[in-house]
């Protein structure tokens, strides 16, 4: 089972600035990470796929990098909005399997 | 518009078995493009992915619950269930249906909203 660990848990950020969320997995996934963003009552909202593509309708300020073991989000400029838990999840393509890492929660500073 | 709505019940004793009922509107579950599946999420804590299915009804299970779950499809009424068997309070959380765009059962995109299943006495 490929493990996801997320960090930090929680990021204090100040809105405007950048954020920076990291993700590792336990052996290589290749570029199968998505990001989602989970709101205080909602369900998740897919922010990235494929490690760097932005989902329809995702703002700019948001980006997804890497490939393999090591994969990172970025908030370019965190708005009010942009406060809540961030999670990725690597999917295998064959047989399917998903797994989510813990989460990242981006809090006001 | 795409909308999946979780059904079922929202208290299920111990041992028993929790049973859920997704229900598609918007888009046909019979698509050979996507794969639907279940997610959870027990309170205050992360993401689990339970398992996916294809309208052949092919299957695809976390196995580390693969020996107590049970994914069907009916496409006469749009709609894809799970089962949960010999429940604990373990299993209580937050069950999510879920739509898997191509190719396979990757990423999410669509999420119904959520539905709280308490496993209780």
């Amino acid at each position: 089972e490929i493990v996801m660990t997320q960090s930090p848990a929680t990021l204090s950020v100040s809105p405007g600035e950048r954020a920076t969320l990291s993700c590792r997995a336990s052996q290589s996934v290749s570029s199968n990470l998505a990001w989602y963003q989970q709101k205080p009552g909602q369900a998740p909202r897919l922010l990235i796929y494929g490690a760097s593509t932005r989902a329809t309708g995702i703002p700019a300020r948001f980006s997804g990098s890497g490939s393999g073991t090591e994969f990172t989000l970025t908030i370019s400029s965190l708005q009010s909005e942009d406060f809540a838990v961030y999670y990725c999840q690597q999917y295998n393509i064959w047989p399917p399997e998903l797994t989510f890492g813990g989460g990242t929660k981006v809090e006001i500073k | 518009q795409l909308q999946l709505q979780e059904s079922g019940p929202g208290l299920v004793k111990p041992s028993e078995t929790l049973s859920l009922t997704c229900t598609v509107t918007g888009d046909s579950i019979s698509s050979d493009t996507f794969y639907w599946g279940w997610i959870r999420q027990p309170p205050g804590k992360g993401l689990e992915w339970i398992g996916t299915i294809y309208y052949t009804g092919s299957t695809y299970y976390n196995p580390s619950l693969k020996s107590r779950v049970s994914i069907s499809v009916d496409t006469s009424k749009n709609q894809f269930s799970l089962k949960l068997s010999s429940v604990t309070a373990a299993d209580t959380a937050v069950y999510y249906c879920a739509r898997h765009p191509p190719p396979g059962a990757t990423r999410v995109d669509y999420w119904g909203q959520g539905t709280l299943v308490t496993v209780s006495s």
